[in-house]
This record gives C-alpha cells, structure tokens and sequence, in this order.
C-alpha cells in the first residue's frame, strides 16, 4: 500500500494571501502507462469531497485557476494564489496509481 | 451531469448485514469504474471497492471477503452488501464514479453506516 504524507496538517491563512500544501508518496507515483495519478481533494464541512487537481496539474471541471498543483515522482505541492473565504476546508492528496487508492491525512485550511 | 444518489444506511449491530444502493444517473454504469468510498468521523476517506465496466470487482484488504459490489444495469443502480460488519466499519459511504481523470472524480452525498450494539 502506497502511503502519502501531507504537510502542514493545519494552515492558518490570511484572507488573500497564498497558502501551499505538501504531499510526498511512500512509491513513486508513475504509472506503467506514463500517468501520474496523484490528485488534490477539498471537502468543505458536512460536504463530501471534491477534486481539484487530478495528473499533479490538472485542474478539474469548474475549479477556479487560484488552484494550482505541481510536482512528480513522490513529491506535490497545492497552492492557491490567494485564499478566499468558501476555501475553508480540509485538503486531501490522493494516488490513484494502484489500488487500494489511498489518501494523504489531510490538512485544514482556516483563515487567521 | 453525473449524479449519484446513495441509500440504504443506518443502524446495525456488529455481525449484522446492510445492503447499500447507488442511483446513478446522466451516465451509464457500463461506461465507467463506479466505487464505493468511506470515512470514519474525523478520518481521511478511505477507499472501499471498485467494480469494473465488465463487472468484477475489487475490495480493499480491510473489508474483502465481508463486502461484496455488484450492479443491476437495467436500475443503472451498483450495490454494496455489507455482512459481517464490525464497529470499525461505522463511516460515511460514498458512491464514487471514475470518468477517467482523478480515479475517484464524482462523488454522491454520502449515507451514514453505524455498527452498535
């Protein structure tokens, strides 16, 4: 089993100053077909979770280019640009690379 | 738009059976990876089970030989049977499609499964 590594797992931030997250996998991520299958979660309170990032820099149908991912092999970063109100949440990295699909521990975003 | 409608939760003794349901809609169930997905109160999501396009499916470590996925594709319905539950399988089960980017890219609202006696 593949395990991932967020850090920080809190992050206090000031409305409209950047924010980033980290995330290292214990294997590297690269799949056998040439894809990286790591991605990044939000889920607001009481919502389920939502992708944002998918491939390390992909962004999602909808998300707003604020939202930022980078990285390979064993290491990611999120980043926003700058932290909106409706970010407050926690923020899951996830590979999909082998099963079982497994998730970082989480780290929450809250504004200072 | 993919929509997923999950049912069947609520309360049961450890040892007991649950059958979960999954209503999918503006999407066929035959065209995609459907999963089922957890998360204890307070935990990260944990990955459950995936059934494939052709039907079969696999089940995380944790669960295998007590869960079993299937699908009824007339319903464009993917079930989760539940048996033997354990306290520790007490979680919020969500219906998860694969439409190919993330691995677990549309996600249903989530159905509270508690195990107690």
């Amino acid at each position: 089993e593949i395990v991932m590594t967020q850090t920080p797992l809190s992050s206090p931030v000031t409305l409209g100053q950047p924010a980033s997250i980290s995330c290292r996998s214990s294997h590297s991520l690269v799949h056998s077909n040439g894809n990286t299958y790591l991605s990044w979660l939000q889920q607001r309170p009481g919502l389920p979770p939502r992708v944002l990032i998918y491939h390390v820099s992909k962004r999602f149908s909808g998300v707003p280019d604020r939202f930022s991912g980078s990285g390979a092999g064993t290491d990611f970063t999120l980043k926003i640009s700058r932290v909106e109100a409706e970010d407050v949440g926690l923020y899951y990295c996830m590979q999909a690379t082998q099963f079982p699909y497994t998730f970082g521990q989480g780290t929450n975003l809250e504004i200072k | 738009d993919v929509h997923l409608v999950e049912s069947g939760g609520g309360l049961a003794q450890p040892g007991g059976s649950l059958r979960l349901s999954c209503a999918a809609s503006g999407f066929s169930i035959t065209d995609n990876y459907m999963n089922w997905a957890r998360q204890a109160p307070g935990k990260r999501p944990e990955w459950v089970s995936v059934l494939y396009s052709g039907g079969g499916a696999s089940h995380a470590e944790s669960v295998e030989g007590r869960f079993t996925s299937s699908r009824d594709t007339s319903k464009n319905t993917v079930y989760l049977q539940m048996d033997s539950l354990r306290v520790e399988d007490t979680a919020v089960y969500y219906c998860v499609q694969n439409s190919g980017w993330s691995g677990l890219d549309y996600w249903g609202q989530g159905i509270l499964v508690t195990v107690s006696s």
